[in-house]
């Protein structure tokens, strides 16, 4: 069966440390992946988008790379900040691109 | 900017009773889905919607659920004998025709079966 798994589901590190979330995806073949933002009680937000062709997309403080023979994405968010702290999700399309399926996440907590 | 928007942000209903949740789009997209995340848990798919039709629904999406887009801006979520399970937060997103892929969505409708 189809599996996204973020391995930790809570993350903490001190504020300016760079702090790095892993996905890890079985039977999926996927043209892209995505990270999504979620702070308490709101809707995700759109963070990044990385294309199977792509080994690493970057924006501002954040990075993504993905390695489709590893079948594995990292997020990594460089000098991180107390506003960094939300949960980070990772997703997928399904096989029929009529779906867009999202894993755990992964809590992550930045300390001044 | 263009944003999703949903009401109510939070209903309460008796156990048994008909549920609608309503959601607008941003105007232009064309694909359209519905999200539930019971309480400390993930963000689960229920359906999708392109050209008037479901494209996608998951386990979860029973024959207690439907989905109906009455007009050319709003797109409902019915559930129609709410269970004490049901509750959750429901998020409805959009999706534009480009090629990103990306869903925005909206801030959610809680909903609490008592």
């Amino acid at each position: 069966s189809q599996k996204i798994e973020q391995n930790s589901e809570a993350l903490n590190i001190q504020e300016g440390k760079t702090a790095t979330l892993t996905c890890n995806y079985t039977n999926y073949s996927p043209a892209y992946l995505q990270w999504y933002r979620q702070d308490p009680g709101r809707g995700p937000v759109f963070l990044l988008l990385i294309r199977e062709n792509e080994k690493e997309k970057r924006k501002e403080r954040l990075k993504v790379t993905f390695d489709t023979t590893l079948k594995q994405s990292l997020f990594h968010i460089t000098a991180s900040q107390p506003a960094d702290s939300a949960t980070y999700l990772c997703a997928l399309e399904n096989q029929a691109g009529t779906a867009l399926i999202f894993g755990k996440g992964t809590t992550l907590s930045v300390s001044s | 900017e263009p944003e999703v928007t949903q009401t109510p942000s939070h209903q309460v209903t008796q156990m048994g009773q008909e549920v609608i949740l309503r959601c607008v789009p941003i105007s232009n997209h064309l694909y359209f889905y519905w999200y539930r995340q019971i309480l400390g848990q993930k963000v689960e798919f229920l359906v999708s919607f392109y050209n008037n039709e479901i494209s996608e629904k998951s386990e979860i999406f029973d024959d207690q659920f439907s989905v109906e887009r009455p007009d050319g801006s709003n797109f409902t979520l019915k559930i129609r004998s709410t269970k004490l399970e049901d509750s959750a937060m429901y998020f409805c997103a959009s999706r534009g025709t480009g090629d990103t892929g990306e869903l925005f969505f909206g801030e959610g409708s809680r909903l609490t079966v008592l």
